[in-house]
């Protein structure tokens, strides 16, 4: 079965910073991943997804992640941060049968100071 | 394009009281999920539908229960509303189960 640990549940960068939110994963099958945005009071929303092919993905609005096979990661980063990324962010996981549920992680809380 | 769309937005219940949330999807997306969000917890899958008529429990199930009777429409139904209902529920939708789910605004559900 599959499981996504995130690491740290807030993490603050300061503005025009490296932003950098870790995710690990646990699939006995090549995964899916997904890493979803949310806003304050809204739903989620997808910034970028893994299925197969080149390992960097890039999203919406700067993010990028890298799927590491052998260390079972797939960390989002963006090179500058900006005030209006602060969010919570969720790392997800499933793996290529499409019968198999997708897994959130916690969440990780992104504070963007001044 | 509306997407995924939920109602109401808030409630407020007594325990012991009932309520139907209802979702509703304008995708022709098959498959259909109720998540509820708690602080600390992320999302917890509640119950999961793979078509018309058809609904299986997630992982936190008790307590609740789930209608399919037409494809865009997913009813969540608590029957004697607790205290521990309290939370936000998002409904979600996606062609396949493991690709792209798309996500409700969620409704704000204060039992007291």
């Amino acid at each position: 079965a599959q499981s996504v640990t995130q690491l740290g549940s807030h993490v603050s960068v300061s503005e025009g910073a490296l932003v950098l939110l870790r995710c690990n994963y646990s699939s006995s099958v090549p995964p899916y991943l997904f890493w979803y945005v949310q806003y304050p009071n809204q739903g989620l929303q997808l910034l970028l997804k893994y299925t197969t092919g080149a390992t960097l993905v890039k999203g919406i609005n700067g993010f990028e992640a890298e799927f590491k096979k052998s260390e079972t990661s797939f960390h989002l980063t963006k090179p500058s941060a900006h005030m209006s990324d602060a969010a919570e962010y969720f790392c997800a996981v499933s793996d290529y049968n499409r019968d198999d549920k997708i897994i959130f992680g916690k969440g990780t809380r992104l504070h963007i100071l001044p | 394009n509306a997407g995924v769309t939920q109602t109401p937005k808030f409630r407020v219940l007594k325990t012991g009281q009932s309520m139907t949330l209802l979702c509703a999807q304008d995708m022709n997306h098959e498959y259909m999920y109720w998540y509820r969000q708690d602080p600390g917890m992320g999302l917890r899958l509640i119950h999961y539908s793979v078509g018309e008529g058809t609904t299986a429990k997630g992982e936190v199930p008790d307590g609740y229960n789930v209608s399919r009777l037409k494809k865009q429409n997913f009813l969540l139904g608590l029957e004697s509303a607790a205290p521990s209902q309290t939370s936000v529920y998002f409904c979600a939708s996606s062609y396949a189960m493991n690709t792209e789910a798309f996500f409700g605004q969620g409704t704000r559900l204060t039992v007291v």
